[in-house]
């Protein structure tokens, strides 16, 4: 199974921050990559996918990049209904695979 | 408008078998482009996928679980049936399902789980 890690496990920031959240995989996925938010008591919600393909209606604050094994969402200035908790996840190949979570909180 | 949503048993005893169905409505689980997986959230931790169905049927499941996971589908109902054997307490989670599309993307498809189940919640206890 592909192993996906991702840095920090929790981050504090504050509102108008730029927040960056890595995700590696333990072999190359070429850019098989998506990227998940999720809010406490809610259902994930698809932001990128294929590494750096914006989700619509997905605000462009938010930004994938990254190919290989390295991967890198991106949050430009960072706004009040952003703090959730951040997913990677592997589409590359069966079983499918997600990353542990990136907490971001407020500072 | 997709949606999706999970339904089944509240409480599960350990050893039981839990039949957890998800019932889809705005698109057809005959249609080549999409399809569902089943992913799991114990309480305070990470998502876990746990199995996906395609349009032609063909299954794929996680590995650690694979040997008491069963995914199908009834095309016709809308629906598709995750089942799990020999129910523990660590299975104790919220189970969601999700829709999986399929984009063409600089000649490649990729896969993306683009609209989820709201979530039912499992506990397993005697």
């Amino acid at each position: 199974d592909i192993q996906m890690t991702q840095s920090p496990s929790s981050l504090s920031a504050s509102v108008g921050d730029r927040v960056t959240i890595t995700c590696r995989a333990s072999q190359s996925i070429s850019n098989y990559l998506n990227w998940y938010q999720q809010k406490p008591g809610k259902a994930p919600k698809l932001l990128i996918y294929a590494a750096s393909s914006l989700q619509s209606g997905v605000p462009s604050r938010f930004s994938g990049s990254g190919s290989g094994t390295d991967f890198t969402l991106t949050i430009i200035s960072l706004q009040p209904e952003d703090f959730a908790t951040y997913y990677c996840q592997q589409s590359y190949s069966t079983p499918w695979t997600f990353g542990q979570g990136t907490k971001v909180e407020i500072k | 408008q997709v949606t999706l949503k999970e339904s089944g048993p509240v409480l599960v005893k350990p050893t039981e078998t839990l039949t957890l169905t998800c019932t889809v409505s705005g698109f057809s689980l005959s249609n080549a482009r999409m399809s569902v997986s089943w992913i799991r959230q114990p309480p305070g931790k990470a998502l876990e996928w746990l199995a996906h169905i395609f349009s032609n049927d063909e299954k794929s499941y996680s590995t650690s679980l694979k040997s008491r996971l069963t995914i199908s589908k009834d095309t016709s109902r809308s629906q598709v049936v995750l089942t799990m054997t020999n129910m523990d307490p660590v299975d104790t989670a919220t189970y969601y399902c999700a829709r999986v599309d399929t984009a063409l993307v600089s000649y490649y498809y990729y896969y993306y789980m683009d609209v989820w189940g709201k979530g039912t919640t499992v506990t397993v206890s005697s």
